[in-house]
């Protein structure tokens, strides 16, 4: 079945860069995610990368994509307090239905 | 986020009332999600309505009874409930329920059943 599977926690110091990673199972897993949660709110997309692709980068954020590994991570430069939050990794594939499958989220805490 | 609005944000209720929970989008979308998010667990999908018509099930207990009057609108109602069943239950839309398209999420209802 597929699965996606997220560290829980991670802790970085402010200006420094965040790396959190992403397993998933499903090797027919055509889109891949990232979403932001913070707290009391929704989920915000950040950002997506199509299976064909191995990074894509949006102003801090680089998007690495590993297919062989089946391992997708997420990096934030410069990492700022407004970075707090949890942070979800999601998948779907082409054909079905933009179901997405998450992970259990990251939660990031960033110091000062 | 003000494109997906749910109501209420906060919901307690026993196990043997019935309540709704209501979802509102205003991005003109076609498809609407509703997922549960449990605490330490991956967030579920429940139901996938696209063009007012039911899409998608996800083995979902029959005490939730899923709603979708207008694109606009998707309705969740709820009886008889378990403490299980406490969680935050977060509404999304997306212009149709294709396969890349982005999912908005509103700011979820957090139920508690007591």
């Amino acid at each position: 079945g597929e699965d996606v599977e997220q560290s829980l926690f991670l802790s970085v110091r402010e200006g420094d860069s965040s790396v959190i990673n992403c397993t998933y199972t499903d090797s027919s897993s055509t889109y891949l995610y990232w979403y932001k949660q913070e707290p009391g709110a929704g989920l915000q997309l950040l950002t997506y990368i199509f299976s064909n692709m191995d990074m894509k980068q949006d102003q801090r954020l680089t998007v690495l994509l590993n297919k062989k590994d089946k391992h997708l991570s997420l990096r934030i430069a410069d990492t700022q307090t407004g970075d707090s939050a949890i942070y979800f990794c999601a998948e779907s594939k082409t054909g079905g239905g933009n179901k997405l499958t998450f992970g259990t989220g990251t939660q990031l805490k960033v110091e000062l | 986020e003000t494109g997906v609005t749910q109501t209420p944000r906060h919901l307690v209720m026993g196990m043997t009332n019935k309540k709704s929970l209501k979802c509102e989008q205003h991005l003109g979308h076609n498809a609407m999600y509703w997922y549960k998010q449990s605490a330490k667990k991956p967030l579920e999908l429940m139901f996938v309505y696209n063009f007012k018509e039911q899409t998608e099930n996800n083995s979902v207990p029959s005490r939730f009874s899923p709603e979708c009057p207008n694109s606009s609108h998707l309705f969740l109602h709820l009886h008889t409930l378990q403490p299980e069943d406490s969680a935050l239950y977060l509404c999304a839309s997306s212009l149709i329920a294709g396969d890349t398209d982005t999912q908005y999420f509103g700011p979820g209802t957090r139920l508690t059943v007591l």
